[in-house]
């Protein structure tokens, strides 16, 4: 699975957008982007994936560039709830029955939400 | 549906002893994955089951095991525990046959002592 880069750390004000950049130049065609969050000692959470075009669900929206190299998890109305650490994540999708699923972690991004 | 459940939470062990972990899957998946935690290493995958057979492993030494029954329930056992192996050890699940999403469970915080 392709190598990503992420900042440390970021800080967003309560209730404006959040944008989290993710790099990952290595990117292969069948490799999806994913995006977990970790709030302080809890599992992480599933937000949302996507392989080339853009995505929206209820929690965010992800941005991906059109050479894929590079993408924006986005939380359109940050609140204090938000501040976790976002793990930014590719892997090989698609049918593939007798592959392992093993998730990458990287050290992910620090969003510190404030008042 | 219910989420992935991991018991116990919390433990709290001494070196030398083994410990086993638990964890129950998002009904109707079929792929249990183990990760450990700790501040150093960040998450690090330890081993995946899939219909009770091992499907891949991580780089952990032959003290971590584990074992998935019929009806997807997993466990994780630690030998001879040594105190680097406090860290908070993650489950997820899937349904195993595409690579489909994992969903994680709470954790189970382990120190050894």
């Amino acid at each position: 699975d392709a190598k990503t880069t992420q900042p440390t750390s970021m800080d967003c004000a309560e209730g404006r957008a959040a944008n989290l950049p993710c790099n990952h130049s290595t990117i292969s065609g069948n490799e999806y982007v994913y995006w977990y969050r970790q709030i302080h000692s809890q599992g992480p959470q599933y937000i949302i994936h996507g392989l080339k075009n853009n995505e929206t669900n209820e929690m965010a929206s992800l941005i991906i560039t059109e050479d894929r190299k590079s993408s924006t998890l986005i939380l359109p109305h940050a609140t204090l709830r938000d501040t976790a650490v976002y793990y930014c994540i590719v892997r090989a999708g698609g049918l593939n029955t007798g592959t392992a699923s093993k998730l990458t972690f990287g050290t992910g991004t620090r969003l510190q939400v404030t008042l | 549906k219910a989420g992935v459940t991991q018991t116990p939470r919390y433990l709290i062990k001494t070196r030398g002893q083994q410990v086993t972990l638990s964890c129950s899957p998002i009904s109707g998946h079929r792929s249990v994955s183990w990760y450990q935690q700790t501040p150093g290493q960040g998450l690090q995958f330890l081993f995946e089951y899939f219909s009770e057979t091992q499907r891949n492993k991580g780089n952990f030494p032959g003290r971590f095991s584990g074992r998935q029954f019929s009806n997807s329930r997993s466990e994780m056992n630690v030998s001879t525990l040594e105190l680097g192996d406090s860290a908070l050890y993650l489950c997820a699940s899937s349904s195993g046959v595409r690579r489909e999403t994992q969903y994680f469970g709470p954790g189970t915080r382990l120190l050894v002592l």
